[in-house]
């Protein structure tokens, strides 16, 4: 596609649930980042993917949080047992590469956990 | 630790006015700034970007400023139009292969 697709675009879950937000970045890029967003807030950095390096985690708030990117485009984001304070826009963005900080972003993931 | 923040969480503007938007950072050893518009409901959008050899860059009715002396960024808007009204970010690469946001200034254009 033209842009950074991401969904769903809007997410209701129950305390304690899984849940998986999907992010298709724009072909070729081989960056992949997953940034969070509560409101009101600025972007918060939670897991950074470059080509087949291993990823970068260090943003990831806690083990409830995984993230994955299958051969090398596609990427899950997975919250366990989701809490409330999980709730958020949860946003991806790509870039062509790790030199090339320009990223683009798509519209996010609205997560809401009651 | 780095840090990116604001000057001001809202500012408004007369439609027509230029409106001028501030950001700080920490590190001395930043070497790339970026701003991005926010609109409701979507993901942040490029604007301008700059890198630390140069002091002044210049888009379409936009402006990026960068004083590496006290670390300060800003982003003018000449000419403001109603589209404009919007969540702005900077944003700054310390080095580390990803970027640090602010946490916006929320831009109100009066009719």
């Amino acid at each position: 596609g033209a842009g950074v697709s991401q969904s769903p675009s809007n997410k209701v879950t129950e305390k304690g649930k899984d849940v998986e937000l999907r992010c298709d970045p724009i072909s070729g890029h081989t960056a992949l980042y997953w940034y969070r967003q509560s409101l009101g807030q600025g972007l918060e950095f939670l897991i950074y993917f470059q080509g087949n390096s291993a990823p970068d985690k260090s943003g990831l708030p806690s083990d409830r949080f995984s993230a994955e990117r299958t051969g090398g485009s596609v990427s899950t984001l997975t919250i366990q047992r989701t809490q409330q304070e999980d709730s958020a826009v949860y946003l991806c963005a790509s870039s062509l590469d790790s030199l090339n900080e320009k990223l683009f972003f798509g519209s996010g993931t609205q997560l809401s956990v009651l | 630790g780095e840090s990116v923040g604001l000057h001001l969480p809202t500012l408004s503007v007369q439609e027509g006015d230029n409106s001028i938007i501030n950001c700080a950072y920490s590190n001395s050893a930043s070497d790339y700034f970026i701003w991005y518009k926010q609109e409701s409901g979507k993901g942040p959008q490029f604007i301008i970007d700059i890198r630390s050899n140069m002091d002044k860059r210049q888009g379409q009715r936009v402006t990026v400023l960068l004083n590496k002396t006290v670390k300060h960024l800003s982003l003018q808007i000449a000419a403001t139009q109603p589209g404009d009204s919007a969540v702005y970010f900077c944003a700054v690469n310390f080095g580390n292969e990803k970027l640090t946001f602010g946490t916006g200034t929320r831009l109100t254009i009066i009719p």
